[in-house]
């Protein structure tokens, strides 16, 4: 099946500092949508893109729909303890397809 | 709240049983997912419905069973031909618009 190439893998930082993912495709896709992952637990919605070029935030956050509809990237900005967890992409066409997640620790 | 609840939160089965994983939705969402998780990985898709009465073989289907005889209600069977069962399973339910995810159950063969 089918998966994202979602980069980095994991990122080790500082509180305050900003941090920023990305994920690639050799597909299109109409819908972007990035999800945080704390252990135990199912994902959660953070961003909905739905046409390309498109920036939006979310306090903190920030992602865009890239302009070939291949890509997409997530900012955090003055990131927290509380950020830390697994931050995973996804693209839909017919169906939603995951990127392999990029794992964050937030050092105090 | 609307929601999707799965149960149990965590199971644990023997080698050869079949098992089967709860997933319930009061969202009136069409469509149905259950995905797979194994440490380290993305969300790999099993099996999806759109509607009642209709399911489709996601990616990894192979020993794995669905019923849908409910929209709100979409559990899988982790059958005995299922080699490596031992992962998190998460059941999603989605609009146009977006998915939403249980929290997921742990299963573990002893």
């Amino acid at each position: 099946g089918q998966q994202l190439n979602q980069s980095p893998q994991s990122m080790f930082i500082q509180e305050g500092e900003d941090v920023s993912m990305n994920c690639t495709s050799s597909s299109i896709f109409n819908t972007w949508l990035w999800y945080k992952q704390e252990p135990g637990e199912g994902p959660v919605l953070l961003i909905a893109l739905y046409k390309a070029g498109e920036l939006t935030s979310n306090g903190r956050l920030t992602a865009q729909f890239g302009i070939t509809r291949k890509d997409s990237f997530l900012n955090i900005s003055a990131s927290i303890p509380s950020d830390v967890g697994i931050y995973f992409c996804a693209g839909r066409f017919q169906k939603l397809v995951f990127g392999t997640g990029t794992r964050l620790l937030v050092s105090p | 709240d609307g929601g999707i609840t799965q149960s149990p939160k965590y199971l644990f089965r023997k080698e050869g049983q079949n098992v089967t994983l709860s997933c319930e939705q009061n969202l009136n969402h069409d469509a149905m997912y259950w995905y797979r998780q194994d440490p380290g990985q993305g969300l790999r898709l099993i099996y999806y419905s759109q509607i009642v009465n209709d399911f489709q073989k996601g990616d990894i289907a192979e020993g794995y069973s669905v019923s849908r005889e409910k929209k709100e209600s979409f559990p899988l069977t982790v059958t005995s031909a299922q080699k490596n069962p031992t992962a998190f399973y998460l059941c999603a339910s989605s609009t146009a618009y977006g998915y939403t995810f249980g929290s997921g159950t742990r299963l573990t063969v002893v």
